[in-house]
């Protein structure tokens, strides 16, 4: 157990849905990423969160937007589904110690758009 | 875009096999991580190498790197069952501002 929560685990959803899902960083971490793996794209990075604040911006999608509560916790929202997000969504988090950061990985949530 | 590529895609192997898999990357890195995932589940961090240093340890695994050749490799000793599962090497650059980037991963079966 990574310390990392992420709800829900499952969501099946159809096409122009909009869906959010959260994630509980682990205690005492103010970084938190968020990364899809799909099956022809693989573990792809979307959106790094600091304490707050929008660090770093990846494969992320217009349709896609996420945010970072003063809580840490973080939701990723996603609308407009396509079929194509079809996918695990994880999210990580970790203290930020620069060049030696680790990440840690929640159970992750399995996205279904029909 | 995915920075690192593991070599095999595949490896299939008998209990108290070692397995050895393989990371290229394109670009200079400040350090490589290895995770494992079992089929479905997060991904867990296995082990972290600088860029300045060449051989890791941690348990049953050794991790090099040859930032020369721009790749690195993990070897599993005395494998078993509860190894299988996909490895992906992440890299992560200070002008990347430390974001990992992950390989496509290689899938270990270790058999009984």
């Amino acid at each position: 157990d990574s310390g990392v929560t992420q709800t829900p685990k499952h969501l099946i959803t159809a096409t122009g849905q909009r869906v959010t899902l959260r994630c509980s960083p682990r205690s005492g971490d103010l970084s938190v990423y968020w990364y899809q793996q799909s099956l022809d794209q693989g573990l792809q990075f979307l959106i790094q969160y600091y304490n707050g604040e929008e660090r770093a911006k990846g494969n992320i999608l217009e349709r896609f937007s996420a945010q970072q509560f003063p809580d840490l916790h973080s939701e990723l929202n996603l609308s407009s589904l396509e079929l194509g997000d079809s996918a695990l969504y994880f999210c990580a988090s970790s203290p930020w110690t620069g060049d030696t950061d680790t990440q840690y990985f929640g159970p992750g949530t399995r996205l279904t758009v029909l | 875009s995915q920075q690192g590529e593991e070599d095999p895609q595949a490896l299939s192997i008998q209990e108290g096999e070692n397995a050895t898999m393989n990371c290229s990357y394109k670009t200079s890195i400040n350090n490589l991580q290895w995770y494992r995932q079992n089929s479905g589940r997060g991904l867990v961090h296995l082990i972290l190498i600088r860029s300045n240093e060449r051989e890791k340890h941690s348990g049953r695994l050794r991790v090099t790197l040859d930032t020369s050749k721009k790749s690195s490799s993990l070897l599993i000793t005395a494998s078993r069952a509860a190894d299988t599962a996909s490895y992906f090497c992440a890299t992560a650059t200070l002008s990347n501002d430390y974001k990992l980037s992950f390989g496509a991963g290689t899938t270990v079966t270790v058999r009984a």
